[in-house]
């Protein structure tokens, strides 16, 4: 079945205690992004991804890091975790990622930083 | 910079009531639009798309029409049900930016249907 995994779905981590959240997608997908989900913000996105070794800046990138050593993974990677950046976060990839692309979301992940 | 603009929710209906969610946007490019849906405790997935001018996305009974000269993108189901009940979230891809993939989305609509 072609889907994108996230883990883990539930994490509550304390300040300043690193974490990795995976991502990999089963689809052969060039494009890579994670965004995080808001109430009353919507969906903004952190950092994509064009291809293995390509990454890039999305909206609200501080506090976060990425990295695209093979296709099909993209870690999103919170060195020192802070209260600010508990949220719903989700992973998506799309063939080529061109403007007309369609995306396709993991189920999410829920992090909470105490 | 682009953004994209969507009703405020939450919106009740009751079953076999008519929707529209109303989506505008702003961009430098030709963009094309799309509306994800977030089913409770579910990642998005996308529920229609447009990607020029006049193009009508359409799918599950919903509808949306791609019109440049309002800059707007509102979708619409002439009956929702109780399985419609989600948040629903219009986005845009901008062809001109440096990124063509990157997804800008409005602030979503939950949308609640009563039996």
């Amino acid at each position: 079945e072609a889907q994108v995994t996230q883990n883990p779905r539930y994490l509550i981590t304390v300040t300043g205690k690193k974490l990795t959240v995976t991502c990999s997608q089963n689809m052969n997908h060039e494009y890579m992004s994670w965004y995080r989900q808001d109430p009353g913000l919507g969906l903004r996105q952190i950092y994509y991804s064009m291809n293995v070794e390509v990454t890039d800046k999305g909206d609200v990138p501080e506090g976060y890091k990425v990295s695209r050593k093979e296709k099909r993974n993209f870690p999103l990677i919170l060195e020192s975790p802070s209260p600010n950046q508990t949220s719903l976060y989700f992973c998506a990839s799309s063939l080529y990622g061109g403007a007309v692309d369609t995306q396709y979301f993991g189920p999410g992940t829920r992090l909470t930083v105490l | 910079g682009d953004s994209v603009t969507q009703m405020e929710g939450p919106v009740t209906l009751s079953e076999e009531a008519f929707l529209t969610i109303n989506c505008t946007y702003t961009a430098t490019g030709y963009p094309s639009l799309f509306w994800y849906v977030q089913y409770p405790g579910e990642g998005l997935q996308l529920l229609l798309k447009a990607t020029k001018a006049d193009d009508k996305g359409s799918n599950k009974g919903f509808e949306a029409t791609y019109r440049k000269e309002t800059t707007s993108f509102h979708l619409e189901k002439g009956s929702v049900q109780v399985s419609d009940s989600a948040v629903y979230f219009c986005a845009l891809s901008d062809r001109d930016g440096g990124s063509q993939g990157n997804l800008i989305f409005g602030k979503g609509t939950k949308l609640s249907v009563k039996p």
